[in-house]
């Protein structure tokens, strides 16, 4: 298994407060990548890196920022939480170097804002 | 728009017969397609892919078939056992640049009923 590990695994947190996810891996792949999932959306992206300090927008970046600081580590920051960003959360990494171009998920992060 | 659909949000399936989970897609550049399984409370692995040079690959119980002019692609499991019963999501990776994505289907939820 791609070492991923992602923290914490589960948080409650109230509306308007800030919250961090973190996402360490020990792979040393260039692209890393946040998801959420939702009953009904399947996987969506959030946003995602390919190298240190670069990073980009996916499908449903709104309310959420990123930082990668090194290779190992990827955070998405919630500025002010809404009960809309209730989901699991997932990081992903890949080296992209070739087809399938297969993505490595950690085990995955349960946020509920209440 | 979504680009790659799973119209079909469930599928129920005694063990030992076929389980067949579809895919459809609406663009025609996508030239991989993934397949990806999650358990509950995990992150979601890898399964099997295929290139669209190829109209079927297979890995011992599963198969994935690939119809280009339909824009359809379908994984097929046989037999099918309970240890498959799980979230199935159909991924296409899209290269541009240095963005590197994989954009994922809304997924099929499996049973296998013993």
């Amino acid at each position: 298994d791609a070492g991923i590990t992602q923290s914490p695994r589960h948080k409650v947190t109230e509306t308007g407060t800030p919250v961090t996810l973190r996402c360490h891996q020990t792979e040393n792949h260039r692209y890393m990548y946040w998801y959420r999932q939702d009953p009904g959306h399947g996987l969506r992206l959030i946003h995602y890196s390919y190298g240190v300090k670069d990073t980009d927008k996916g499908e449903v970046s709104d309310g959420y920022s990123v930082s990668r600081s090194k290779t190992e580590d990827f955070l998405l920051t919630l500025e002010s939480a809404t009960s809309s960003q209730t989901s699991v959360y997932f990081c992903a990494i890949s080296d992209f170097r070739g087809a399938p171009y297969e993505q490595y998920f950690g085990p995955g992060t349960r946020l509920t804002v209440t | 728009d979504q680009q790659v659909k799973q119209n079909s949000p469930s599928l129920s399936v005694q063990e030992g017969r076929i389980s067949i989970l579809n895919c459809d897609y609406t663009n025609s550049m996508f030239d991989y397609f993934l397949w990806y399984k999650k358990y509950p409370a995990e992150g979601p692995t890898f399964l099997i892919s295929i290139s669209s040079i190829k109209d079927k690959n297979e890995d011992g119980r599963f198969t994935v078939f690939l119809n280009k002019s339909a824009k359809h692609l379908s994984l097929h499991i046989v037999p099918s056992q309970p240890g498959d019963s799980a979230v199935y999501f159909c991924a296409a990776p899209t290269v541009s640049g240095s963005a590197r994505q994989l954009t994922f289907g809304s997924g099929t939820q499996l049973t296998v009923l013993p």
